[in-house]
């Protein structure tokens, strides 16, 4: 069963369009997360969402705009997409048991803006 | 502002041959450190979280350790499947539950 899934895997458009990704996990976790990792593999959050509540929301344009329409669900939309939006996009989701946090990664969406 | 700096950049071992990774973090009171394996085309796979300076944790040839300033990933008699990119972050008091990533090391294993 995949714990944290994505859609789609690749995603390859003209700079101007509206896209999204949609995320889903089945861990019944509380936090969610959006990741993008540029071309030299470095990872940044971007979003992270608590019971569907927005708690972080980092300096990114707010072409980005997160969704979370419950618990087990965070989608991205980004409108006039850009050229340095090209990266990978990851979603995850961490819970905290037993004193130990674990944070559970999504296959990735790799954007490609043209 | 919180800090993660991982090192050496890449490394490449023999066989059997083990050595370790390093973690240098500047953090305002940690809450957490994580270390995750990113395998090519793939989401980072959680290994280990780390709480207090001492602290020790072991799974099959990685054992990863925590001091105040510093946490190393130890690899022991690796394999060629070990080869991957091993990144290290921190979750600081300070930075409002945000998770901070450096940018990995590439470690390749010759058979």
């Amino acid at each position: 069963d995949t714990a944290v899934s994505q859609t789609p895997k690749y995603l390859v458009t003209q700079m101007g369009n509206d896209k999204s990704i949609k995320c889903e996990q089945n861990l019944g976790h509380d936090t969610m997360y959006w990741y993008k990792q540029d071309s030299k593999k470095f990872l940044k959050i971007m979003f992270s969402y608590n019971n569907k509540e927005l708690i972080i929301n980092e300096t990114v344009p707010n072409r980005f705009s997160p969704k979370s329409p419950d618990k087990a669900h965070l989608n991205l939309h980004i409108n006039s997409l850009e050229l340095g939006d090209s990266a990978v996009y990851f979603c995850a989701s961490s819970s905290i048991a037993g004193g130990q946090e674990t944070q559970y990664f999504g296959p990735g969406t790799r954007l490609l803006v043209l | 502002e919180d800090q993660v700096t991982q090192s050496p950049e890449a490394l490449r071992l023999q066989e059997g041959e083990s050595s370790s990774l390093n973690c240098s973090y500047t953090v305002s009171g940690l809450r957490g450190l994580f270390w995750y394996r990113q395998d090519p085309g793939k989401g980072p796979e959680f290994l280990f979280t780390l709480y207090s300076a001492g602290e020790e944790k072991e799974k099959e040839r990685l054992k990863a350790t925590l001091t105040k300033k510093e946490s190393f990933l130890h690899i022991t008699a690796p394999k060629p499947e070990d080869s991957a990119t091993y990144l290290c972050a921190v979750r600081g008091y300070s930075s409002a539950s945000k998770i901070i990533f450096g940018s990995g090391t590439r470690l390749s294993i010759r058979p």
